[in-house]
């Protein structure tokens, strides 16, 4: 069965720097979402997108941005970067509310 | 401050227990409570789900006990497995596609199943 697909799967950046993360549904699901889970925490959420417009938003910084394209594909834009800004990203998509199929995320290491 | 509880932090079980971990929430808003695994540098993974109108939904060697009144849910792991060893992380959602419509995760509890 198709998965969630995110790119990369490793990002080493500089401070300030910036990195653009990718996320790929599962198809026909209609619900992305994107969370940040740094080392021995939970995931947070950021930001989601519910048929290509933004739905909601969590705690995501004003340095960082997010889009869903006509195709559903969905991507992380992230400017600036701190050196806080190193962690797991993951991408979930959902076509039952609650529902989520997270994908392996992505790994950003901010030097 | 976390919307969601989770407790305890980490369990230790002996391989054949039973696993139990608790949490509790406040917002009635919240209608749709998943459990989900995530083993070490993968993501989360749903492993079940309870909607509150149900006090109990087993799948396999997984049980969610879900108590509307108190606002508290556990997931209980019978016959606990060295490969149950993970971090199990509750959550809580709204299925009504609001503004709650997201996950909200506890902060999670490291399990780990001992032969």
């Amino acid at each position: 069965a198709a998965g969630v697909i995110q790119s990369p799967r490793h990002l080493i950046k500089e401070k300030r720097e910036t990195a653009t993360l990718k996320c790929y549904p599962i198809p026909r699901h209609d619900t992305v979402y994107w969370y940040q889970q740094g080392p021995g925490q939970d995931p947070q959420f950021l930001i989601s997108f519910y048929e290509k417009m933004q739905s909601d938003k969590g705690s995501i910084p004003d340095r960082f941005s997010a889009q869903q394209f006509s195709d559903y594909h969905s991507e992380l834009n992230m400017s600036s970067l701190e050196l806080g800004d190193s962690a797991l990203y993951f991408c979930a998509s959902s076509l039952v509310a609650g529902e989520l199929f997270f994908g392996e995320g992505s790994r950003l290491t901010v030097l | 401050q976390q919307q969601v509880k989770q407790s305890p932090q980490s369990l230790i079980v002996q391989k054949g227990g039973i696993s139990i971990i608790n949490c509790a929430y406040e917002n009635t808003a919240f209608d749709y409570f998943p459990w989900y695994q995530q083993f070490p540098g993968k993501g989360p993974a749903l492993l079940i789900a309870i909607r509150p109108d149900v006090s109990e939904k087993k799948e396999g060697r997984f049980t969610i006990s879900f108590n509307k009144s108190a606002k508290q849910f556990s997931l209980h792991i019978m016959d606990s497995q060295p490969g149950d060893s993970a971090t199990y992380f509750c959550a809580a959602s709204s299925v009504l596609k609001t503004s709650y419509d997201k996950v909200i995760f506890g902060p999670g509890t490291s399990l780990s199943v001992i032969p």
